[in-house]
């Protein structure tokens, strides 16, 4: 395993319907981070962890969305009720800093999420 | 608000020539500094990062700092049309997890 892996890469799902996403970071990175992007943006900031604990989830652009990371490996990102507007690339980075300035985060491929 | 700021572009730049491209930030507390690539439809990948003042040089790509003036920049020369992308900035505080992002600069390289 060479880097962050996000699965599936695509989704397509109806206004309403609940949707799961789901990011293998790169092994011992203890940080892991889900980003938003739309067209013409840079990301947006959603959440992020280190090792199973949530340190920040005020970011989370409303109820509808949770994420976990039950045993500080994979995290998964939820959208409940999808709306249209959520349509958007989400992403998923990993990082491990020797000390806070240096915590360089590495991206995976990102799911691209079509809400129809 | 904390903010980084970049020109939208597109910056167009002859193949072989420097292409030279610039961030500004916000909040004087900012300590990492990084610039990304992202081509169409991909994830950002990282170029440099930078922590001091100064410059950083890593193959064709130099990263510059200057604290004091709030900026940042990237210079890539030799471009080539492979170098076509948006290039993005990003920017945290230490003891921040959080990196500010700038909306990116579309560079395209003309053979």
């Amino acid at each position: 395993d060479t880097g962050v892996s996000q699965d599936p890469r695509h989704k397509i799902t109806k206004r309403g319907q609940n949707v799961t996403f789901r990011c293998d970071p790169i092994s011992e990175h203890n940080r892991l981070y889900w980003y938003r992007q739309t067209l013409g943006q840079g990301p947006e900031f959603l959440t992020y962890f280190q090792n199973e604990a949530q340190l920040e989830k005020s970011r989370l652009l409303s109820d509808r969305f949770s994420a976990e990371r039950p045993k500080g490996s994979f995290s998964t990102l939820e959208i409940q009720r999808t709306e249209q507007g959520d349509s958007a690339m989400y992403l998923c980075a990993s990082s491990s800093p020797r000390t806070v300035s240096t915590d360089t985060q590495y991206f995976g491929p990102g799911t691209r999420l079509t809400v129809l | 608000q904390k903010e980084v700021e970049q020109n939208s572009g597109p910056l167009s730049v002859p193949e072989g020539a420097i292409a030279s491209l610039n961030c500004t930030y916000s909040d004087r507390g900012s300590q990492s500094f990084f610039w990304y690539r992202q081509y169409s439809g991909k994830s950002p990948e990282l170029i440099m990062s930078i922590y001091s003042n100064g410059d950083k040089e890593d193959g064709r790509f130099t990263a510059q700092l200057n604290k004091a003036s709030q900026y940042v920049s990237l210079l890539i020369r030799d471009s080539q049309p492979s170098d076509s992308a948006t290039y993005l900035c990003a920017v945290s505080m230490d003891s921040n997890y959080q990196l500010i992002w700038g909306a990116g600069t579309k560079l395209i390289i003309k053979p």
